[in-house]
């Protein structure tokens, strides 16, 4: 499974976009991109998944370069309710789901 | 839909006794998955099933630690003896097969504390 390196904490103020940059120099082939929102006392949430090039929904774009060896996760306009901690991890299917969350980033977004 | 159901939410016990926590998958979904997170380790991969069959149990700390899934909508984590640094708060994540890279989907976890 390929390791993860993110930044520890980031600080945000309301409206401003966040990028969270992710680092998986050794990301396989058959790896996808996964990220994970966790709030205190709650168990991590799906937020969004992707393979290669750009990915949006409702709650974030994730950005991958052509040689996957990192990704970005933008958060447009965050929110004090965006503050929490997030995880970046790759897998593949073929592991049987198996994902190892690293440190996180906690992001504290302020007024 | 009903997410991933954990009970209890909360445990406070005396070390020495047996711990038993409790997990409902999401219908539908065969792989089921027990976490530990603790500030000093971070959100750990205890042991995973798949149908019901536990796949890798490298994760579990030693053998006071027990998972059994008997049905596909029930698994338990065993701790026989607790003891005080099992005090964390463990997560339950079930997984649908069906499709890539399908997500895990996360109970809201039960906060053990051994005293």
């Amino acid at each position: 499974l390929a390791k993860t390196t993110q930044p520890i904490s980031m600080d945000s103020y309301e409206g401003q976009e966040v990028n969270i940059t992710c680092s998986h120099n050794n990301i396989a082939t058959n790896d996808y991109i996964t990220w994970y929102q966790q709030f205190p006392s709650q168990g991590p949430r799906f937020i969004i998944q992707g393979y290669k090039t750009k990915v949006t929904n409702e709650v974030a774009s994730l950005f991958i370069p052509a040689d996957r060896k990192s990704s970005t996760l933008s958060l447009p306009r965050v929110s004090l309710s965006d503050t929490a901690v997030y995880y970046c991890l790759v897998g593949a299917h073929n592991q049987g789901g198996k994902l190892i969350f690293g440190q996180g980033t906690e992001l504290s977004v302020k007024p | 839909d009903a997410g991933v159901i954990q009970s209890p939410r909360h445990e406070v016990t005396e070390m020495g006794q047996e711990v038993t926590l409790r997990c409902k998958p999401i219908s539908g979904h065969n792989s089921l998955f027990w976490y530990r997170q603790t500030m000093m380790r971070g959100l750990e991969l205890l042991i995973y099933f798949n149908n019901n069959v536990p796949i890798d149990d490298s994760g579990m700390p030693e053998d006071r630690f027990s998972a059994k899934m008997p049905n596909a909508s029930f698994s338990t984590l065993k701790i026989q003896p607790s003891e005080p640094r099992d005090s964390a708060v463990y997560f339950c994540a079930s997984r649908a097969e069906r499709g890539p890279n399908q997500p895990q989907h996360f109970g809201d976890g039960t906060r053990l504390s051994i005293l």
